[in-house]
């Protein structure tokens, strides 16, 4: 059950588009379209923004867009806005029916 | 509405045991998938357990032989039950419901720190 990796940080500046990457294996990311993103702000709860690679749930803004290639998913956020800065973690379901995240990724916008 | 409202957390003792509850309303707890997540104190979430409605149950490497994950289908209610508590046991606990695959609900989380 090894986390599944991300790049500590990333930053963008308003109005821009910036991706944040997460790479599995063929075990969990590229074994299934379970890849799910999650949004975080300081004390507060996750909230999901992507689920089954590239679905939005109802109320997330389509600036926020989801996408998988092989063994790496990617979130995509355009049109950079200042609350969106926060961290943010990619989780897929993997073949010992369990549930793994990666480390997570801390959004900066400039 | 859905809420999850976890309760149960506290300052333990490493070796010592600890109850977390997560009250449900707005759906059937029974009905549903439903998992643990924790967090350690400024790094990433990790998953911790699920609990699917057919009662099928999967642990996480580092904690399967000492959580054991339940519900309480009169109450509407999920725990985890903790025992064998280590240091690195320290988080903040969220439990959450959604599909089988993605977390759509959380609750607030509450705070379990383990030391002596």
């Amino acid at each position: 059950q090894s986390a599944l990796t991300q790049p500590a940080s990333v930053s963008g500046s308003p109005g821009q588009s910036i991706t944040i990457s997460c790479t599995g294996t063929s075990s969990d990311v590229g074994g299934y379209n379970y890849v799910s993103w999650y949004q975080q702000h300081p004390g507060k709860a996750p909230k999901l923004m992507i689920y089954d690679v590239s679905n939005r749930p109802s109320g997330v803004s389509n600036r926020f867009s989801g996408s998988k290639s092989g063994n790496t998913a990617s979130l995509t956020i355009s049109g950079l806005q200042a609350e969106d800065e926060a961290d943010y973690y990619c989780s897929s379901y993997t073949s010992s029916t369990t549930m793994v995240f990666g480390g997570g990724t801390k959004l900066t916008v400039l | 509405e859905v809420q999850l409202v976890e309760s149960g957390g506290g300052l333990i003792q490493p070796g010592g045991s600890l109850r977390l509850s997560c009250a449900a309303s707005g759906f059937t707890v029974s009905s549903n998938y439903m998992t643990w997540v924790r967090q350690a104190p400024g790094k990433g979430l990790e998953w911790v357990s699920v609990i699917y409605s057919g009662g099928s149950t999967y642990y996480a490497d580092s904690v399967k032989g000492r959580f054991t994950i339940s519900r309480d289908n009169s109450k509407n209610t999920l725990y985890l039950q903790m025992n064998s508590l280590r240091a690195e046991d320290t988080a903040v606990y969220y439990c959450a419901t959604g599909s089988g695959t993605y977390f759509e609900y959380w609750g607030q989380g509450t705070l379990v720190t383990v030391s002596s």
